[in-house]
Order: structure tokens, then C-alpha cells, then sequence
């Protein structure tokens, strides 16, 4: 089975609505969370990450939750715009991750989200 | 702001021939990678590499798998006898710290 997945295939929200993506991972030594953001014909970008020892972290206009205990990310967009319509993918280091140097990421399938103007 | 650059962006071969994808990662990174997705499914680890060879391979990254870097700026990944299953996206990446991809190339074997 997979070690990362999402609940939603996906999502559409109106634009200025908060969005709220969610992902579960079922590997409790993962030590390091990714969220990317892929456009159609593109490779992931990086939009927001969080060390296991965090439950929050916040970048501008998004924001990242991290519950150890239930096992489960989730990325908070505010203010939704269009641009921000793609595929957004969460992303776990299997082991521990130390901060540099080479690490293999496990994506989850992805969920797209939708903004209608 | 710097770019892991990946060509072609489009490949189309015939099966059983054998393809070369090519990528220049950013120039101060020490680390590489290939991932693969296919349509409509998630991002798939195939090989990390660092100091000239290779460090971690996923069950993907078969024999008929290599990678390389031939000089100081290229990566390729080279796929011996393309099979109709190894169409999808493939994206090199690279990182010192945080990784950054490619747009990737888009692999259809026919």
C-alpha cells in the first residue's frame, strides 16, 4: 500500500474562500513534510515543508498542519486565487531527515483543486 | 532564480528502442534525482545519485535503467529497450537542501 495519500481527488472553491487539503501519511518515522504544487505541463514546486518536530508552520498565504498523533498534513491556502488552481501533492522523507544531503521522497496521488472566479 | 532544466520536453519512441532524457541541474547542488509519474498518478523515486554513482534505486530503476553525468552540468537517464509501460512524465530533480524539479519530459513509447 502506499505510504502517503489524500483523502480528496478533488477540490473546488470559490475564489477568495479558503481552501484546506488534506493528506494522510502512515509511516511514523517519516521526520520531514513537503507540500508541492504542480500546473499542467510542470514539474512539483515547492510551496511549504515542516519538520516532525513542528505542528505548524505558516509561509504567505499558506499554512501547514501536522498531527503526529492521527497521522495526518494539511495545507491551508487563504484567500484562494485563481493561480493557485492546480494539483497539490503532499510528500514524506521515508526515515530521518537531517537537513541536507540526499533523501528520497514519497508523493501522495494528489488532489486538484479548482478555483471558480 | 536558478533551474533544473530538462530536454526534450516531449519524446516519442518506438518500443524497444532505446531513449536518453536529459537534464542540468542547478549548478551548486550535489545531489540528483529522477522521478517518474505516470498520467494521472502519483510521483514515483526512481534513482538518487551523488559523487558519480548512485545512491538509492527504487524497484522501478530496473537493468534496463542507467544514469550518468557525463561532464560537470549534465544528468541523463537512459532507458535501454523502451517498453509501452515506461510512457509518463519524468523529472530530474536536484537539491543541496530543499529539492528543485524540472519541468520534466514527457516519455510516450509507441
Amino acid at each position: 500500500g502506499e505510504s502517503v495519500g489524500l483523502h480528496l481527488p478533488t477540490l473546488s472553491v470559490q475564489e477568495g474562500d479558503n481552501s484546506i487539503i488534506n493528506c494522510a501519511y502512515s509511516n511514523s518515522a517519516s521526520d520531514y513534510f513537503i507540500w508541492y504544487k504542480q500546473e499542467s505541463g510542470k514539474g512539483p514546486q515547492f510551496i511549504i515543508d515542516i519538520r516532525s518536530n513542528m505542528d505548524k508552520r505558516q509561509g504567505q498565504r499558506v499554512t501547514v498542519l501536522l498531527n503526529k498523533t492521527v497521522k495526518h498534513l494539511s495545507l491551508q491556502i487563504a484567500a484562494t486565487q485563481p493561480g493557485d488552481s492546480a494539483v497539490y501533492f503532499c510528500a514524506e522523507t521515508l526515515g530521518s531527515y537531517s537537513g541536507a544531503g540526499s533523501y528520497q521522497l514519497t508523493f501522495g496521488k494528489g488532489t486538484k483543486l479548482s478555483v471558480i472566479p | 532564480e536558478p533551474e533544473v532544466t530538462q530536454t526534450p520536453s516531449h519524446q516519442v519512441t518506438q518500443m524497444g528502442q532505446e531513449v536518453i532524457l536529459r537534464c542540468v541541474p542547478i549548478s551548486n547542488h550535489l545531489y540528483f534525482y529522477w522521478y517518474r509519474q505516470i498520467l494521472g498518478q502519483k510521483v514515483e523515486f526512481l534513482v538518487s545519485f551523488y559523487n558519480n554513482e548512485i545512491s538509492e534505486k527504487s524497484e522501478i530503476f530496473d537493468d534496463q535503467f542507467s544514469v550518468e553525468r557525463p561532464d560537470g552540468s549534465n544528468f541523463t537517464l537512459k532507458i535501454r529497450s523502451t517498453k509501452l509501460e515506461d510512457s509518463a512524465m519524468y523529472f530530474c530533480a536536484s537539491n543541496r537542501v530543499g529539492y528543485t524539479f524540472g519541468s520534466g519530459t514527457r516519455l510516450t513509447v509507441v
